[in-house]
């Protein structure tokens, strides 16, 4: 079975340019959540949704950053204008946890490594 | 307040002996899940073990193990016969189970420990 797929896995951009990053989730799974890692900041949640509906956005950096899932299977993670300060792996991250099951854990994609020139 | 606190930012050990790698967590629910996941240089996230609060033994996977003492808070890993393949970042987290309207499915992470295993 195919686990989260995110694209690309490298982005090189410039300041001011837009940016969007694509995530599937695994089939089925309820629950989707972006994530941010950096040296200073370790893994840092931006968003989640559960059945499709943003439950909680307080991670995003600001009005720059947005995020969208059309459907179960698809989610996109933007940034318009990119800086510099944003380089960093974003993970896209499913589970079936969206029902209350403690124990269903998270399934990471390979991450998408963007850099801000 | 952190949910998780990792406070070792690394660790070295010998190969072919254990290592523990410390994490401690703060909620107030009598119904969590705690988990370990193992991120290499390669950067996937790799998940490792499951503890349940309501859990009476401490779990154990192949050569991992999680050192649960709820009465600290706190969620060890112990990583027996190391090997040089276990040299990565470890994180520990937590999900609560009370559902605070925006928390439902939640995993709350740790800052990470980096495992050198040195031949």
């Amino acid at each position: 079975d195919a686990g989260v797929i995110q694209s690309p896995r490298h982005e090189v951009t410039e300041m001011g340019q837009e940016v969007t990053l694509r995530c599937k989730p695994i089939s089925g799974h309820n629950s989707l959540f972006w994530y941010r890692q950096t040296m200073m900041r370790g893994l840092e949640l931006l968003i989640y949704f559960n059945n499709n509906v943003p439950i909680d956005d307080s991670g995003m950096p600001e009005d720059r950053f947005s995020a969208k899932m059309p459907n179960a299977s698809f989610s996109t993670l933007k940034i318009q204008p990119s800086e510099p300060r944003d380089s960093a792996v974003y993970f896209c991250a499913s589970s079936l946890a969206g029902t209350g099951l403690i124990n269903e854990k998270l399934f990471f994609g390979s991450g998408t490594q963007l850099s801000v020139l | 307040a952190q949910k998780i606190t990792q406070t070792q930012p690394g660790m070295f050990v010998q190969e072919k002996e254990a290592v523990t790698l410390d994490c401690t967590y703060d909620t107030s629910d009598q119904s969590y899940g705690l988990f370990w996941y193992k991120q290499p240089s390669s950067g996937e996230m790799i998940f490792l073990i499951y503890q349940g609060s309501y859990d009476e033994q401490n779990a154990t996977e192949g050569r991992y193990s999680l050192n649960f003492q709820k009465a600290r808070k706190s969620a060890n890993l112990v990583i027996s016969a190391s090997q040089l393949g276990d040299s990565a970042m470890y994180f520990c987290a937590m999900r609560e189970g009370r559902d605070r309207g925006s928390t439902l499915g939640r995993l709350y992470f740790g800052r990470g420990t980096q495992l050198t295993v040195w031949p």
